[in-house]
């Protein structure tokens, strides 16, 4: 039972290539997230979704696109990426109100 | 918007002893504080969390305390062992309204090392 993993680990791309970052859950949890961690910034809220088809903005949700077509999964693209999007990525999922638990992460570079 | 504190950012203790995190809140409508650990190379991982209608939640060497009236809320963990040694992240959120809810806002995080 992985319950929820991130695809890639790690990903070196160029500046302004779209890059697209896969998140899987198994639980059938309604809601998924993102959030990008940088030094001194802790966790922030790029996107999230309530449901299939249903996404809302975060904190820092400027250059990310998401969409959320099946239950399970929740992509992550950067349409055109730039050298301040080199992060490590969480996505998380949660049951309800509460509780998120969180995937392994994708450490991303943006050259 | 929420702004969350965490003190301090970084926490050394021998092996046995206790370790406490204090972070304060802004927004007194925040009721959801989860406490998140976070070790090398991995995504945070959920030890516990408390709700406002609760002044104190245990979990065998883990607990949470919540004073409401100061805003604030700590992480003690007893009898420290080397596999404690991690980040910590405390968070909150208004977790009934819609415009809040999921909108977790972290501390800033506090690296413990705990020295055998």
């Amino acid at each position: 039972d992985a319950g929820i993993t991130q695809s890639p680990r790690y990903k070196i791309t160029e500046t302004g290539r779209q890059v697209t970052l896969m998140c899987h859950q198994t639980w059938s949890h309604s809601y998924m997230f993102w959030y990008r961690q940088d030094l001194g910034h802790g966790l922030r809220l790029i996107y999230y979704s309530a449901a299939a088809d249903i996404t809302d903005k975060g904190e820092v949700p400027d250059g990310y696109v998401v969409s959320r077509s099946k239950t399970e999964n929740f992509p992550l693209t950067l349409e055109s990426a730039t050298r301040s999007q080199t992060s490590v990525y969480f996505c998380a999922t949660g049951p309800g109100l509460y509780e998120q638990y969180f995937g392994p992460g994708t450490r991303l570079t943006v050259t | 918007g929420e702004n969350v504190e965490q003190h301090p950012s970084t926490l050394s203790v021998q092996e046995g002893d206790s370790a406490v995190i204090k972070c304060t809140y802004s927004d007194s409508a925040s009721n959801y504080f989860p406490w998140y650990k976070q070790e090398l190379g991995k995504g945070p991982q959920l030890i516990i969390d408390i709700r406002s209608n609760v002044g104190e939640k245990k979990d065998q060497r883990i607990a949470v305390t919540l004073n409401k009236t100061a805003k604030h809320f700590s992480l003690h963990i007893t009898e420290t062992q080397p596999e404690d040694s991690a980040v910590y992240f405390c968070a909150a959120t208004n977790a009934l309204t819609t415009d809040s809810w999921g909108k977790l806002q972290f501390g800033a995080g506090t690296q413990v090392v705990v020295t055998p």
